[in-house]
């Protein structure tokens, strides 16, 4: 079975300071794998997302996350965060199949603090 | 290019009652979700739908129900409506592209409130 855990429920930062957002994975195969962000009161966007190319997946807004089968991880970073950053994070699976269906982990809330 | 489109966004109903929600999507997907949000548990799989007709359960189905009579359309009904499914719901679908799984794409939520 496929599952997605986020380390962190909760994350505060400095505007300008690095941001880390921390998601491990089990998986039997090769996964896709997402970051969405959900700011509050608003639906899903999606930030980026790993479908077995290049392991350095680059999104929107400065965000970025590895792929490390070896670690089962796929954090996601941004050098320098700004207020706006501020909202909940999922780190989410696909599952191998037909149905396309997505686990989600429990969410991180990022704080930035000015 | 409206992408995802949920109705209602915001619905109060009284223990009991029943309602549907409404998701339709303009971009010929073939898969399509219902998903709920709860404070500290991310999303959780109602029911999908892999195409026109067919419909599955997901991780939570107890006390829905779902539709597929169109492509573009995904209905979830509440027969009687309980305060456990006081949360906010989630429509999405998605396609794949050489059998790769893409991203799903999100509705903007129903608020639903059930006393």
């Amino acid at each position: 079975a496929q599952s997605v855990t986020q380390l962190d429920s909760h994350v505060s930062v400095s505007e300008g300071t690095p941001v880390l957002l921390r998601c491990n994975y089990s998986s039997s195969y090769s996964p896709s794998l997402f970051w969405y962000v959900q700011h509050p009161n608003k639906g899903l966007q999606l930030l980026l997302k790993y479908t077995s190319a290049a392991t350095l997946v680059k999104g929107i807004n400065g965000f970025e996350a590895e792929f490390k089968k070896s670690e089962t991880s796929f954090h996601l970073t941004k050098p320098s965060a700004h207020m706006s950053d501020a909202a909940e994070y999922f780190c989410v699976v696909s599952v191998v199949g037909n149905t396309g269906k997505l686990i989600f982990g429990q969410g991180t809330t990022l704080q930035v603090k000015p | 290019n409206a992408g995802v489109t949920q109705t209602p966004k915001f619905r109060v109903l009284k223990t009991g009652q029943s309602m549907t929600l409404l998701c339709a999507q303009d971009m010929n997907h073939e898969y399509m979700y219902w998903y709920r949000q709860d404070p500290g548990m991310g999303l959780r799989l109602i029911h999908y739908s892999v195409g026109e007709g067919t419909t599955a359960k997901g991780e939570v189905p107890d006390g829905y129900n779902v539709s597929r009579l169109k492509k573009q359309n995904f209905l979830l009904g509440l027969e009687s409506a309980a305060p456990s499914q006081t949360s906010v719901y989630f429509c999405a679908s998605s396609y794949s592209r050489n059998r790769v799984r893409t991203e799903a794409f999100f509705g903007q939520g129903t608020r639903l409130t059930v006393v």
